[in-house]
């Protein structure tokens, strides 16, 4: 049973580019999350995806951010118009079932580099 | 504000040695805690989760247990390893909708 599923695991983008940034659940899960890592700083919280649905987006910058898990296909994260300070390393995780009982697993990580 | 602080930041130990790594919260509403381990570069590795109903939880060497009427968690690591050295997170499941607040970890090193 694979894990989380995370591509491209490196990423570079020149200022003003897009990025995309895909995550395929282990299998069974329905719950996607992603969460945002930055140089110094802790883990936090960006957005709580189920099917079709976004649950729980507090966590996204209200700009150029956004994030979808299509009925098909793996879920994604998209930085539009990318600027130096979002260079993170950007983690995706999943779990079989919500809280309180959700034990969540993470993938390995993409990490974007904007030059 | 919700916040998740860890103490120490960083433990340097020698092997063998049992030693406790703690977490700490403000939310009385928690839903669940869990600990994860993280090597460098890369991802989070689940240890053990902890519903708000239970008072702890247990796998092989490790042991973490959660009070909630003091905001505290903590991880028991039992005769570390070097292959423990790593650094762990501790994460606050907070409200119904399944995000996680995350402490900023401490890094550990077990000492050959």
């Amino acid at each position: 049973n694979a894990g989380v599923m995370q591509n491209p695991r490196h990423l570079v983008r020149r200022r003003g580019q897009e990025a995309r940034l895909r995550c395929s659940p282990m299998k069974g899960h329905s719950h996607v999350y992603w969460y945002r890592q930055l140089p110094e700083e802790g883990l936090k919280f960006m957005v709580y995806l189920q099917k079709e649905n976004i649950i729980d987006e507090s966590g996204m910058p209200k700009e150029r951010f956004s994030a979808e898990f299509p009925k098909e296909g793996p879920s994604i994260l998209r930085i539009q118009q990318v600027v130096r300070g979002d260079s993170a390393a950007y983690f995706c995780a999943s779990s079989n079932v919500g809280p309180p009982g959700n034990t969540i697993y993470f993938g390995e990580g993409s990490w974007l580099t904007v030059v | 504000k919700q916040e998740v602080t860890q103490i120490p930041a960083a433990l340097s130990v020698p092997e063998g040695e049992n030693l406790v790594l703690n977490c700490s919260f403000t939310d009385s509403a928690i839903y669940n805690l869990q600990w994860f381990r993280q090597d460098p570069g890369k991802g989070l590795t689940s240890l053990l989760l902890i519903q708000s109903s239970q008072r702890e939880q247990t796998s092989g060497r490790l042991n973490a247990s959660l009070d909630k009427s003091s905001g505290r968690s903590t991880l028991y690591i039992a005769a570390s390893q070097p292959g423990d050295s790593a650094t762990y997170l501790c994460g606050e499941g907070s409200g119904n909708t399944g995000k996680l607040i995350f402490g900023q970890g401490t890094t550990l090193q077990v000492k050959p």
